[in-house]
């Protein structure tokens, strides 16, 4: 039967190499942003996140980016394992919306061993 | 720490049963968050409490949801009567300040 739901951008990579994901949002008065991943029959995991008075941040083997002026955000997987293939969120918070994040759809990222 | 712990796991139900669904937030921290993730809409908010208080309760879908935290370390999402369309993946949050927040592993509810 047909498929109904989000359909949700995709992403394949070969192990080893980086990946990136990107998240565009829409409130200007966004202030807070954070990157999840959720594998399969899991809850989304926290990675990293970021506050609107930077535009970079680094993890572990993870970077945010965060681009104000276009209102675009970007999560950057370096050496991409195939343990990393998931779904992953964006999610935001205005600065009004207390407590309440905005997700976005959700990416899958598909890793090739 | 054990994280965000929710029970049960998995729940299948008829349709007109009462299903309650159990959260244990992370010692510690002052906000829980009960979301519901559809193919069709994605991951939704339907209520936040801060300190045991409910805050935000504008994402409950009707009265056929509530919710309640009698105390720090435990809240229950219930649903009376449950209808097939309440079938979701349910997953409970918390956090120590209301903007980084942790996932439980969720709940998968059927309602037959």
């Amino acid at each position: 039967g047909e498929s109904v739901g989000l359909h949700l951008p995709t992403l394949s990579v070969q192990e080893g190499d980086n990946s990136i994901i990107n998240c565009a949002y829409s409130n200007s008065a966004s202030d807070y942003f954070i990157w999840y991943k959720q594998e399969s029959g899991k809850g989304p995991q926290f990675i990293i996140d970021i506050r609107s008075n930077m535009d970079k941040r680094q993890g572990q083997r993870v970077t945010v980016l965060l681009n104000k002026t276009v209102k675009h955000l970007s999560l950057q997987i370096a050496a991409t394992q195939p343990g990393d293939s998931a779904v992953y969120f964006c999610a935001g918070k205005g600065g009004t919306s207390y407590g309440k994040l905005t997700f976005g759809q959700g990416t899958i990222l598909t890793v090739h061993p | 720490d054990a994280g965000v712990i929710q029970s049960p796991r998995h729940e299948v139900t008829e349709m007109g049963q009462e299903v309650t669904l159990r959260c244990k937030p992370i010692s510690g921290h002052d906000y829980l968050f009960w979301y519901r993730q559809t193919m069709m809409r994605g991951l939704e908010l339907l209520i936040y409490f801060n300190n045991n208080v409910p805050i935000d309760d504008s994402g409950m879908p009707e009265d056929r949801f509530s919710a309640k935290m009698p105390n720090a370390s435990f809240s229950t999402l219930k649903i009376q009567p449950s209808e097939p369309r309440d079938s979701a993946v349910y997953f409970c949050a918390s956090s120590l300040v209301p903007d980084t927040q942790y996932f439980g592993p969720g709940t998968r509810l059927t309602v037959l």
